[in-house]
């Protein structure tokens, strides 16, 4: 079946260190891939996408690409602020499985100045 | 991207007790989810629910349990009945958007005690 690896957490980084939170999936077909971000007591926000293999997407200084190769789409980050601690989720959306998300088990990621 | 509300945003509630949940979109959307996110967890869908039909729930999830209505393209509400602690968690509803990335809204936290 479907399903998406996230590395454990949490992490801690220091305020500029490069950050890389690792996510491998299995489907069938294409999928859709995705990272969502959960600030403290907060819902669910969209933080990048991609929708085919060798696609990047990227918002906020954070980068993930598609690759199909690997089945790999590792978030990155070049310098992390001490505001991007929250919790991150890797996810798919698989063709023919009515639009569902499926979620990885989430990486926390704690920044110290 | 679509705005979503939830009401209530938190609640405190007695086991046997019934809490429904609404969940309202600016926008008219095909589709609306709803999931549970237990405490440190990741989300877990419960089911989907579609303007004119029954919800489509998903494996461990029965319609007794969590009764949903879909009124209309923008209006959704999920119903946790006769709650047990067990059922504490963050239920969150979400829409689909246009690249099969979904919305979510800010999230119930429900506390049963």
């Amino acid at each position: 079946g479907n399903s998406v690896t996230q590395m454990e957490g949490p992490v801690t980084l220091s305020e500029e260190a490069f950050l890389t939170i690792n996510c491998t999936y299995t489907a069938t077909g294409y999928p859709s891939l995705f990272w969502y971000v959960q600030y403290p007591g907060e819902g669910l926000q969209l933080l990048l996408k991609a929708t085919k293999a060798d696609d990047k997407g990227s918002n906020k200084g954070f980068e993930a690409t598609y690759r199909k190769e690997t089945t790999s789409f590792h978030l990155e980050k070049g310098s992390v602020q001490v505001s991007d601690s929250a919790v991150y989720f890797c996810a798919l959306s698989a063709y023919n499985q009515g639009g569902k998300l499926i979620f990885g088990q989430g990486t926390e990621l704690s920044v110290k100045p | 991207s679509a705005v979503i509300s939830q009401k209530p945003s938190r609640d405190i509630c007695q086991r046997g007790t019934s809490l429904t949940i609404q969940c309202q979109v600016d926008s008219q959307v095909t589709m609306m989810f709803w999931y549970r996110q237990q405490p440190g967890q990741s989300l877990t869908l419960i089911a989907t629910a579609n303007q004119g039909s029954e919800a489509t729930y998903e494996s461990g999830f029965v319609i007794d349990k969590f009764p949903i209505s879909r009124p209309n393209l923008t209006f959704s509400t999920l119903t946790v009945s006769n709650m047990s602690p067990e059922d504490s968690s963050i239920y969150l509803c979400s829409v689909d958007g246009s690249s099969n990335e979904q919305f979510f809204g800010p999230g119930t936290r429900l506390t049963v005690l």
